[in-house]
């Protein structure tokens, strides 16, 4: 059983389309995230959603929209894709307060 | 925003040796944790301090809270080819607990 599964694990898309990745958790958390980390390794949050409601938005551009239907999934949209949006994509779950995320084996993402 | 730089940036080491690194912030953290992140993975968090002077074992790691509340550091003993990965130091800022903030990161490389 997958804790954090996110689809897909590879995406690979031209320059101005919109593509989805999608994220789903089976712990119960009540907290769930996106983070980005780049061609460095450098992790960066992105959004942060608390039973659904949205907590932590970063300086991201508004391209990217988080929608997270319930307490269990959360997605990220990108329009307008670019090539520096290359990158790996990481989903997270926890619950509030506790340090301890739980991580999806991320989403590669490639613009070309 | 905040900064947590880890030290050494990568590592190359024998199988069998022990292995140091550490994570240093320009503020106070009230929890220091450490993950790891295997090629291809997500980060998978190895251990977790929540007090000053705290020491933590787990298995052949060993993590330090710094007494500034400043630093972190991570042991490694008798090092295995599987201990490869990228080790990361992170922790929520001060009055963020919902936010984790991770550190550059130390690439660990083990020869046989």
């Amino acid at each position: 059983d997958t804790a954090v599964s996110q689809t897909p694990k590879y995406l690979v898309t031209q320059m101005g389309n919109d593509k989805s990745i999608k994220c789903e958790q089976n712990l119960g958390h009540d907290t769930m995230y996106w983070y980005k980390q780049d061609s460095k390794k450098f992790l960066k949050i992105m959004f942060s959603y608390n039973n659904k409601e949205l907590i932590i938005n970063e300086t991201v551009p508004n391209r990217f929209s988080p929608k997270s239907p319930d307490k269990a999934h959360l997605n990220l949209h990108i329009n307008s894709l670019e090539l520096g949006d290359s990158a790996v994509y990481f989903c997270a779950s926890s619950l509030v307060r506790q340090g301890g995320y739980t991580f999806g084996s991320g989403t590669r993402l490639t613009v070309v | 925003g905040q900064q947590l730089n880890q030290s050494p940036q990568s590592m190359f080491i024998q199988e069998g040796e022990d292995v140091s690194m550490n994570c240093t912030s320009s503020s106070i953290f009230n929890t220091w944790l450490w993950y790891k992140q295997d090629p291809g993975e997500g980060p998978v968090l190895l251990i977790a301090l929540y007090k000053a002077g705290e020491l933590t074992s787990n298995g052949r790691l060993t993590a330090q809270f710094g007494i500034t509340r400043k630093d972190s550091f991570l042991n490694i003993s008798a090092s295995i080819p599987s201990d490869v990965g990228i080790y990361f130091c992170a922790g929520p800022p001060t009055g963020t607990a919902s936010k984790l903030t991770f550190g550059t990161g130390t690439r660990l490389q083990v020869t046989l």
